[in-house]
């Protein structure tokens, strides 16, 4: 039992590439999430999803895609990387709404 | 105003000592309550769950007052791995877990 299982772990692009970061969870989970940290901003909701084929937006889903084709993975696209991406990204899963989630070790994003 | 507002600290205590954080949300629709705990680089891990009853797990206590808006933490005898970021999450329905920005804990031996 892995838990959440992100990748990559570290990840530089230059300005305008596009990337897709991996989520996948072996729990069985409905609810994951895709969350970025910041200095000062604590953890904001990009993307968010109840279940496989349903997704929807969270605080901050500019420059980002999500799908949800299983219900074990849950890939964040980032369509044209902008400095403004630089960050840590956690996926993040859970059975239901008001249980807490299990977090992913997270990718560090440079974005030059 | 933020959504959910805790004190930054840094709170630095010694070994053994009693820490209590507290925490305040704005939406009284809040429905369910969480403190995690995050270590430096790392990502944030579930310490418990908050219920209006309050509860407790071995030395930590979590209390909520929902007329408030109120959340607290409380570590007794605090250990040198205690030391670590808190953070006070609130679930708004449906995905939107709002986390504060973190109580920043150093223990000192």
């Amino acid at each position: 039992n892995a838990g959440v299982t992100q990748t990559p772990k570290f990840q530089v692009l230059k300005t305008g590439q596009s990337m897709t970061l991996q989520c996948a969870q072996d729990m069985n989970h409905e609810y994951m999430s895709w969350y970025r940290q910041d200095p000062g901003m604590g953890l904001r909701l990009i993307h968010y999803s109840v279940g496989a084929g349903i997704t929807d937006q969270g605080e901050v889903p500019n420059g980002y895609n999500v799908s949800r084709s299983t219900t074990e993975d849950f890939p964040l696209r980032l369509l044209s990387a902008a400095p403004s991406q630089t960050s840590v990204y956690f996926c993040a899963s859970s059975f239901a709404r008001d249980r807490g989630y299990t977090f992913g070790s997270g990718t560090r994003l440079t974005v030059v | 105003r933020k959504e959910v507002e805790q004190d930054p600290g840094p709170f630095n205590v010694p070994e053994g000592a009693t820490v209590a954080f507290n925490c305040t949300y704005s939406n009284s629709a809040s429905q369910s309550f969480f403190w995690y705990r995050q270590d430096c680089r790392k990502e944030p891990k579930l310490l418990m769950s908050v219920y209006s009853s309050g509860n407790e797990d071995g030395r930590f206590t979590a209390q909520l007052n929902r007329a408030s808006q109120y959340i607290s933490l409380l570590i007794r005898d605090s250990k040198l791995s205690d030391s670590a970021t808190y953070l006070c999450v609130v679930s708004q329905g449906a995905q939107k877990l709002v986390f504060g920005q973190g109580t920043r804990l150093t223990i000192n031996p």
